[in-house]
């Protein structure tokens, strides 16, 4: 079965600093997707970044890139110049037609 | 445009007592349905999904069952409810296997 494991259950950084959450996963498939999402303290789950397997570019989405490397199974995002409304539960997620979801990292922004 | 409604937003149950949360979804059709559930603390958990009506596959075997009566409506039940039930409960669809998932507002279950 698949899993997805994000082994940070906090981090924190410094208002404008860079911060890399962790996730790695396990599956026998080849295609399939993977998700960072966001959960603000408001619960409404916001899609942060999306990437294709298949695909070997990372993806990025202004100050959010990640770190996809298929052989480790390991799926890192990266948020660079953070910012307080950044703060909140992170979960990464790993989807063929079900989506397997992480057990979250809270991120707390220092100002 | 499409939207996700789910509730109720709050409930209060007792022990022993039956359970029925609802979502709908506007906009599409055939969507793919989901329902989730959040643990304080936790992740979010998949109970069970649809790909179609009358289509449902179970994640976590326990006193939950879901219906999809209609294409677009998506129904969590229980008809005993325990202790452990509590927590916060997703609904989410999504367009395709490779299409975000977009959820609904939550509902909040406390079984006391």
């Amino acid at each position: 079965a698949q899993t997805v494991t994000q082994s940070q259950p906090e981090m924190s950084v410094q208002e404008a600093e860079t911060v890399t959450l962790s996730c790695t996963y396990d599956t026998s498939e080849s295609d399939y997707y993977l998700f960072w999402y966001k959960q603000p303290p408001s619960r409404q789950m916001i899609l942060v970044i999306r990437q294709e397997a298949y695909k070997q570019q990372n993806a990025t989405e202004n100050r959010f890139s990640v770190n996809f490397q298929k052989a480790a199974k390991s799926f890192s995002l990266k948020i660079s110049d953070s910012q307080l409304g950044d703060a909140a539960m992170y979960f990464c997620a790993y989807s063929e037609d079900k989506i397997i979801f992480g057990k979250g990292t809270r991120l707390h922004i220092l100002p | 445009s499409q939207t996700i409604h789910q509730w109720p937003a709050t409930l209060v149950q007792p022990v022993g007592s039956p359970l029925s949360l609802e979502c709908t979804v506007e906009g599409t059709s055939n969507p793919n349905l989901y329902w989730y559930r959040q643990a304080a603390g936790r992740g979010l958990q998949l109970l069970f999904y649809s790909v179609g009506i009358g289509q449902i596959s179970s994640e976590v075997p326990q006193n939950l069952s879901a219906s999809r009566p209609q294409d677009r409506q998506f129904i969590l039940s229980s008809k005993k409810l325990l202790l452990s039930d509590s927590g916060f409960y997703l609904c989410a669809w999504r367009a395709g296997v490779p299409g975000e998932l977009f959820f609904g507002e939550g509902s909040r279950l406390t079984v006391l």
